[in-house]
């Protein structure tokens, strides 16, 4: 596709389920990003990874988050034990290469996680 | 993590005023970007201003940097509907991979 997709693009589950969010990033593009974004906030970064490999997970709140990328390209974001402070805009972002100044992300539409 | 103010927080305008919102910080940024994110959808970047006291020009919406790249402005003119979105601020950590963003400003240009 032309864009950064993300799927599903809304999720309702139960506290303590298990999740999974996809991301398809732009075609070509090694660098790929995921933000979570709360209700009136501006999006938090989570995780950078530059080809398969995590650069940068810092900003995964816990244990309970985790994401892969096995093949440089589509990455899944997975939360464990899910529970109702997860609920959250989940933003995935692309670019040519990380760390290039100039260089644009491109943010896909999200996935609404409500856990409830 | 250097820390992006933004104000207001909310401004709901009728179609056809001018406004202007700010993004703030007591930290010097070798470049700041803007972005625009309507409901349902993901931020879309508006413009990267590097240089101090640079002001840049996107059709009705003026950016400016501030002279000492502490803080930046967006000034609509003739908001229109098309223009509701929430405005984020953001800027490059040092090794220009991850984008920190302020809590932007939710605007509502009411026809």
């Amino acid at each position: 596709g032309a864009g950064v997709s993300q799927t599903p693009s809304n999720k309702v589950t139960e506290k303590g389920k298990y999740v999974e969010l996809r991301c398809d990033p732009i075609s070509g593009h090694t660098a790929l990003y995921w933000y979570r974004q709360s209700l009136g906030q501006g999006p938090e970064f989570l995780i950078y990874f530059q080809g398969t490999g995590a650069a940068d997970d810092s900003g995964l709140p816990n244990d309970r988050f985790f994401a892969v990328r096995p093949e440089g390209s589509v990455s899944t974001l997975k939360i464990q034990r899910t529970e109702r402070g997860d609920s959250a805009m989940y933003l995935c972002a692309s670019s040519l290469r990380g760390g290039v100044p100039g260089t644009e992300a491109f943010f896909g539409q999200g996935t609404r996680l409500t856990v409830v | 993590t250097q820390l992006l103010e933004q104000s207001p927080q909310f401004l709901s305008i009728q179609e056809g005023e001018n406004l202007t919102v700010y993004c703030n910080s007591s930290s010097v940024f070798s470049s700041l970007q803007w972005y625009r994110q309507e409901p349902g959808e993901g931020p879309v970047l508006l413009v990267t201003v590097v240089t101090g006291g640079e002001v840049k020009k996107l059709k009705r919406l003026t950016f400016q940097f501030g002279d000492a790249r502490k803080d930046s402005s967006l000034h609509i003119t003739a908001a229109q509907p098309g223009d509701t979105g929430l405005y984020l601020c953001a800027y490059r950590n040092t090794g220009g991979f991850k984008t920190i963003f302020g809590a932007g400003t939710r605007l509502f240009v009411k026809a």
